[in-house]
């Protein structure tokens, strides 16, 4: 079936580390998705990813895509406490039906 | 604000009884979605209506049933609860066109199955 597997399940970082977060899938994707969730709260859109080797930019953010449209990263520069939240990425193979990765919760130590 | 509508935004079900978790977006959306997070877990997928008048199952759609009521609302139904299905239910929408971007979700409603 359509999974996407993201890693690492956590990650524990001192503010002004940078944080990476991997998503994989097994059969190419139509484009992925990128959302962040604070503690409590609901997700987020941030980016959306189309075109092979796409590699987008939100200040201290960016978003890969693959050139097999297999895989995705994101990473951070210099983590701020504000960024302390799960971020889930999200496949999507047909135009309606979107497939979220596990989640990577980042925290943040002042 | 504009955005996606839950209610209730919590809610406690003995097992057996019956509920439908309301779900209504002011954006003009074509499609809309119903997901479940369970603890530390991802969402899944339970059912999702890519424009009026139609919907299909998700990854997860048993014990549920879904209402595309208009173009605003869908409604997501659980007609004899378990406790399996506590979790915190998400309501998502998002729009057409020829890039749709991300999806709009709602504040969450946060059921325990007893």
């Amino acid at each position: 079936g359509q999974q996407v597997m993201q890693i690492p399940q956590y990650q524990h970082v001192q503010e002004g580390e940078d944080f990476t977060t991997y998503c994989n899938s097994s059969t190419t994707l139509s484009n992925i998705q990128w959302y962040k969730q604070r503690p409590g709260g609901h997700p987020v859109f941030l980016i959306q990813l189309v075109k092979s080797g796409e590699v987008k930019k939100q200040k201290r953010l960016t978003f890969q895509f693959g050139e097999a449209k297999k895989n995705s990263s994101l990473h951070i520069t210099a983590t701020q406490t504000t960024d302390v939240g799960t971020y889930f990425c999200a496949g999507l193979w047909s135009s309606y039906k979107l497939i979220f990765g596990s989640g990577t919760r980042l925290l943040v130590r002042p | 604000n504009a955005g996606v509508t839950q209610t209730p935004k919590f809610q406690v079900l003995k097992t057996g009884q019956s509920m439908t978790l309301q779900c209504a977006q002011d954006m003009n959306h074509n499609s809309m979605y119903w997901y479940r997070q369970d603890p530390g877990m991802g969402l899944r997928l339970i059912y999702y209506s890519a424009s009026e008048g139609t919907t299909d199952k998700g990854e997860v759609p048993n014990g549920y049933n879904v209402s595309r009521l208009n173009k605003r609302e869908f409604s997501l139904r659980l007609e004899s609860a378990a406790p399996s299905q506590t979790s915190v239910y998400f309501c998502a929408s998002r729009g057409g066109g020829q890039l749709p971007g991300g999806y709009t979700f709602g504040s969450g409603t946060r059921l325990t199955v007893v």
